[in-house]
């Protein structure tokens, strides 16, 4: 079986600050992991995906992601917030890249 | 190009009543899915329909909850017997097979709401 927590249901961050959301993991083979973003009203968008290869991974709107297997993390980040960026976050594992299991969520607020 | 799309993009119906939500995944996509979303669960897999195999119903919450997919396309989910707890955004999603299928393309919901 395999489950993801997110720590912090609510994230603030200042315009130009770095964004950090938490991903934990657990999972009983390799997993395949996601984050996705949904904006409000809208549904999910993919940001990016670790599918094995490298532990960095890069996605859209300059966010990216770092598989920590020792720490079974997945942590997603950007440099630079924006105000475009305030949305919702799910992080999601797979053991076979196909069904998702999401976390709880994170909301992020950009404060001007 | 058309992205998926579900429908009825709202629902509103009494408690009891059957309801019916309507799936088109993206073009050639072979594999489709249905999650749920609501403030007390999150976001759930409900079922997962790929090609012509069996489809995975593990995550389906009840047997009133029942889904079909016509000739590898539209999907729709059947929720007999509406409940208030069944009140949520119901979620498809499809992507492609192979390496590319990690992907998942959601559509923008069906809002059921149950009275």
């Amino acid at each position: 079986a395999q489950s993801v927590t997110q720590l912090g249901s609510h994230v603030s961050v200042s315009e130009g600050a770095l964004v950090l959301l938490r991903c934990n993991y657990s999972s009983s083979v390799p997993p395949y992991l996601f984050w996705y973003v949904q904006y409000p009203n809208q549904g999910l968008q993919l940001l990016l995906k670790y599918t094995s290869a490298a532990t960095l991974v890069k996605g859209i709107n300059g966010f990216e992601a770092e598989f920590k297997k020792s720490e079974t993390s997945f942590h997603l980040t950007k440099p630079s917030a924006h105000m475009s960026d305030a949305a919702e976050y799910f992080c999601a594992v797979s053991p076979r890249g196909d069904k998702l299991t999401f976390g709880t969520g994170t909301r992020l607020a950009v404060r001007p | 190009g058309a992205g998926v799309s579900q429908s009825p993009s709202n629902k509103v119906t009494e408690k009891g009543k059957d309801v019916e939500l309507r799936c088109d995944p993206i073009s050639g996509h072979t594999a489709l899915y249905w999650y749920r979303q609501s403030l007390g669960q999150g976001l759930e897999f409900l079922i997962y329909f790929q090609g012509n195999s069996a489809p995975d119903k593990s995550g389906l919450p009840s047997d009133r909850f029942s889904a079909e997919r016509t000739g590898g396309s539209v999907s729709t989910l059947t929720i007999q017997r509406t409940q208030q707890e069944d009140s949520a955004v119901y979620l498809c999603a499809s992507s492609r097979e192979g390496p590319a299928s990690y992907e998942q393309y959601f559509g923008p919901g069906t809002r059921l709401t149950v009275t």
